[in-house]
Order: structure tokens, then C-alpha cells, then sequence
């Protein structure tokens, strides 16, 4: 068990759609981290928070937004949804600001019909 | 563009035995890497790193080696167990913002067989 919480773990939902993706970190950790893994992809870096406020910026679209709020639960909001949306989505968190990810959630699995 | 590869997607390799798996990277700035463990309908797990003023780094069963001049480096599990079966993911932090940004390579599953 990685402490990091993932909720829901499966949505399927339709083209257009907007969908929340819930992640609570380990205890402890101020950092909360979002990846996308697409089929056949590596896990592809969206955005990271450190307590409450955004630290870096990847590949995430515009339609796509983040927030970490103050008791460290990080939201990942996905609007518009596309067919090429669909994908396991990963938080991770760790303890400060430079740390690598440590720990992982078991992901979110996206699924536009 | 890919940045971190891991050209083959499987490996199987009889338990007791060595598993090799190759990772190759394009940046020359990349100081730093990372392997990380997924077993299904799990999230990674962080397993061993290495930095790039080390050719080597050990870790009970687990070394990884490091070739800077051949951009190449690999993670040799010995003897390899039944419980090592998993995607095996090597990542690097990005030059420009270091351990917060990784990038992933696609992944090597591993299967041992009894």
C-alpha cells in the first residue's frame, strides 16, 4: 500500500463529458504529481503541485486543469473529453518540492465511448 | 520523441536466472535515472536510481549500470523470483526541472517462470 489514495478507479464516460479525478497523497507528502499513460506509452508528466501551489508544468492540454487544495487532495479536471483521452491516470506524491515521485496511486482508468 | 526507450516490450527468463533490462536514452543532459516496478492494477513503485557520476548502483538483487558514452543503461535482478514478475519503467528527470518532471520510458514487462 503506497498511502497515495485514487479515486474513482474506473470511469467511463462519453465524448464531450467532463470528469474530476480525486488523489489524496500519502500522509506527510506536500507534493502531488498527475501522469497520463496511454496504450502502449510511457507515463506521460501533466502537472505537479507543492502545498497548494503549482511547481511544474508538462504535456497537459488545455482542456485539461489541476488544483491541490489546502488539506493536499489534488483534483485533475478533464473537459471535453476526446476518444484520445482514454488512459490510466496516476497521481504520486512525495515529500518536498524536487523529490522524484516515490509513491504512486493505483490509478484511475479513463475510458471515453 | 521519445527521450527514454525501452526497446523491448517483454522478457522471460527462468527463475534462479539473471533478468537484464535495457534502457536508452537520446539527452546527454539526463544526470539522473530511475527504475520503477509496476505490477498490474497497481500505480509504480520507485526502485533503485543511479546518478551519472556512478557507472554502478546496487541494491540487495538489484544493480543498475550505467554507460554514458553509449547513452545505455540496464537493471540485472539476480537470482530472479517469481514476485519480480512486473512492467519494469526506467525514467529520467528532466534537465530543465529536475526530479519533478520525469520522463518514462514505455516499459519492459517482465515474466519469470517457475
Amino acid at each position: 500500500d503506497s498511502g497515495v489514495t485514487q479515486t474513482p478507479k474506473h470511469l467511463i464516460t462519453a465524448t464531450g463529458q467532463r470528469v474530476t479525478l480525486r488523489c489524496s497523497p500519502r500522509s506527510g507528502d506536500l507534493s502531488v504529481y498527475w501522469y497520463q499513460q496511454s496504450l502502449d506509452q510511457g507515463l506521460q508528466f501533466l502537472i505537479q503541485y507543492y502545498n497548494g501551489e503549482e511547481r511544474a508544468k508538462g504535456n497537459i492540454l488545455e482542456r485539461f486543469s489541476a488544483q491541490q487544495f489546502p488539506d493536499l487532495h489534488s483534483e485533475l479536471n478533464l473537459s471535453s473529453l476526446e476518444l484520445g483521452d482514454s488512459a490510466l491516470y496516476f497521481c504520486a506524491s512525495s515529500v518536498g518540492v524536487y523529490n522524484q515521485p516515490q509513491h504512486f496511486g493505483d490509478g484511475t482508468r479513463l475510458s471515453i465511448l | 520523441d521519445q527521450q527514454v526507450k525501452q526497446n523491448s516490450p517483454s522478457l522471460s527468463v527462468q527463475e534462479g536466472r539473471i533478468s537484464i533490462l535495457n534502457c536508452d536514452y537520446t539527452n546527454s543532459m539526463f544526470d539522473y535515472f530511475l527504475w520503477y516496478k509496476k505490477y498490474p492494477a497497481e500505480g509504480p513503485t520507485f526502485l533503485i536510481s543511479i546518478s551519472s557520476i556512478k557507472d554502478k548502483n546496487e541494491d540487495g538483487r538489484f544493480t543498475v549500470f550505467l554507460n554514458k558514452s553509449a547513452k545505455h543503461l540496464s537493471l540485472h535482478i539476480v537470482p530472479s523470483q517469481p514476485g519480480d514478475s512486473a512492467v519494469y519503467f526506467c525514467a529520467a528527470p528532466s534537465p530543465n526541472f529536475g526530479n519533478e518532471k520525469l520522463t518514462f520510458g514505455t516499459g519492459t514487462r517482465l515474466t519469470i517462470i517457475p
